[in-house]
């Protein structure tokens, strides 16, 4: 079955310092979406980045970046020069691209605080 | 631009009463539809997608239910409500093809008492 685990429950950063945030994910398909969705207190879910598994360019999204590397299936953001409003969980996902099971896969997510 | 609605915002309904919780996606067509619960402090469990109207799929047993009477109208409900019903809801779209991240909306927070 396909997993995504988030190894870090709860994460801590310096207001403009740097953090990464693990995911690794389990599947045997080789095309594949990989997401990493923010939540703030509001609770709205969005959208932070992308990566298309068949791309071997990280995605970058202004202060947001990966690291995807695909053979040891693993999918870290990192963000550069935190901000307060950076404070919320953080949910890596998995969307297989083929197949009959096509439902994005949520990680149980990283709470990232930032300490001023 | 694409935009998508929830409402109500917050609810609080004793246990046993009905339920309606509805959802609106505005500036796309025939998109896939989606609804999730989130216990507090818990990642998302998908409850109901949809690939069209009248077309609706359950991942999880429970007396919920979803309806998509319109194509961009997405409704979760139910005839009796329990305890374990709490949680926050959050509808979600998808384009039908290509790109296939979600969108969410505001998101229910549905207190059942």
């Amino acid at each position: 079955a396909q997993t995504v685990t988030q190894s870090q429950p709860e994460m801590s950063v310096q207001e403009a310092e740097t953090v990464t945030l693990s995911c690794t994910y389990d599947t045997s398909e080789s095309d594949y979406y990989l997401f990493w969705y923010k939540q703030p207190p509001s609770r709205q879910m969005i959208l932070v980045i992308r990566q298309e598994a068949y791309k071997q360019q990280n995605a970058t999204e202004n202060r947001f970046s990966v690291n995807f590397q695909k053979a040891a299936k693993s999918f870290s953001l990192k963000i550069s020069d935190s901000q307060l409003g950076d404070a919320a969980m953080y949910f890596c996902a998995y969307y297989p691209n083929a197949g009959n099971n096509r439902k994005l896969i949520w990680g149980l997510g990283t709470s990232l605080a930032v300490n001023p | 631009s694409q935009t998508i609605h929830q409402w109500p915002a917050t609810l609080v309904q004793p246990v046993g009463s009905p339920l309606s919780l509805e959802c609106t996606v505005e500036g796309t067509s025939n998109p896939n539809l989606y609804w999730y619960r989130q216990a507090a402090g818990r990642g998302l469990q998908l409850l109901f997608y949809s690939v069209g109207i009248g077309q609706i799929s359950s991942e999880v047993p429970q007396n919920l239910s979803a309806s998509r009477p319109q194509d961009r109208q997405f409704i979760l409900s139910s005839k009796k409500l329990l305890l374990s019903d709490s949680g926050f809801y959050l509808c979600a779209w998808s384009r039908g093809t290509g790109a296939y991240e979600q969108y969410f909306g505001p998101g229910t927070r549905l207190t059942v008492t």
